[in-house]
């Protein structure tokens, strides 16, 4: 059973639209959730993180996580063209030893956002 | 801003041959951290490191890998024996703490390598 399931897409919307994208995951432990921002021949960047359950805004973007339906969301309002890029989520644990494991990533979603 | 800089930003190799990727992470940073992605896959934890040594390590990281910090400033990772399926885009990440995972956990622009 893989750990995150990201929808790779593409997902095309027109600009102005409200994007969703979301991620679902199995491993229970995963307490870090976080969005990244991909564009192309770059590295990820950061948008989002949220620790544990909940929704957190910042601008056009809010992420939410329901940690009971192992389910998180990030989703854009009044897109963009400059928000085209692949959106990938990210989580992590953190173990008795006080440190977090490596990220565990989804697999990316490529968003258009058309003109 | 502050940026994780990586070295070069293609490489291209023979199948068997060694190969080292270079980064220079931000400079007070005292974490770093590599991560691959194959094409079309997801991006995967290979390896942290601090202090002069391993932190944590994926099961990806093999004995065909190493990473070292020879200075003040670089942090690299070997590859000694390249398989064909080594190739993928390789990301240097840095933060001040330890998986500083809210704003401090910077990547690099990666490396594509390609094992010919």
């Amino acid at each position: 059973q893989k750990e995150v399931e990201q929808d790779p897409g593409p997902l095309s919307v027109p600009e102005g639209a409200i994007v969703s994208l979301n991620c679902t995951y199995s491993n229970s432990a995963f307490q870090y959730f976080m969005w990244y921002r991909q564009y192309s021949r770059k590295g990820p960047e950061l948008l989002m993180y949220t620790y544990s359950s909940g929704n957190k805004e910042d601008g056009r973007f809010t992420a939410q996580v329901d940690k009971s339906s192992k389910y998180i969301s990030l989703f854009i309002r009044d897109s963009q063209p400059s928000d085209s890029a692949t959106y990938l989520c990210a989580m992590a644990a953190m173990y008795s030893g006080g440190g977090a494991d490596g990220l565990t990533f989804g697999k990316g979603t490529h968003l258009i956002i058309q003109p | 801003e502050p940026e994780v800089t990586q070295t070069p930003s293609h490489q291209v190799t023979q199948m068997g041959q060694e190969v080292i990727l270079r980064c220079v992470p931000i400079s007070n940073h005292l974490y770093f951290y590599w991560y691959r992605q194959i094409l079309g896959q997801k991006v995967e934890f290979l390896v942290s490191f601090y202090n002069n040594e391993i932190s944590e390590k994926s099961e990806i990281f093999d004995d065909q890998f190493s990473v070292e910090r020879p200075d003040g400033s670089n942090f690299t990772l070997k590859i000694r024996s390249t398989k064909l399926e080594d190739s993928a885009m390789y990301f240097c990440a840095s933060s001040y703490r330890k998986n500083q995972l809210n704003y401090g956990y910077t990547f690099g622009s990666g490396t594509r390598l390609t094992v010919v």
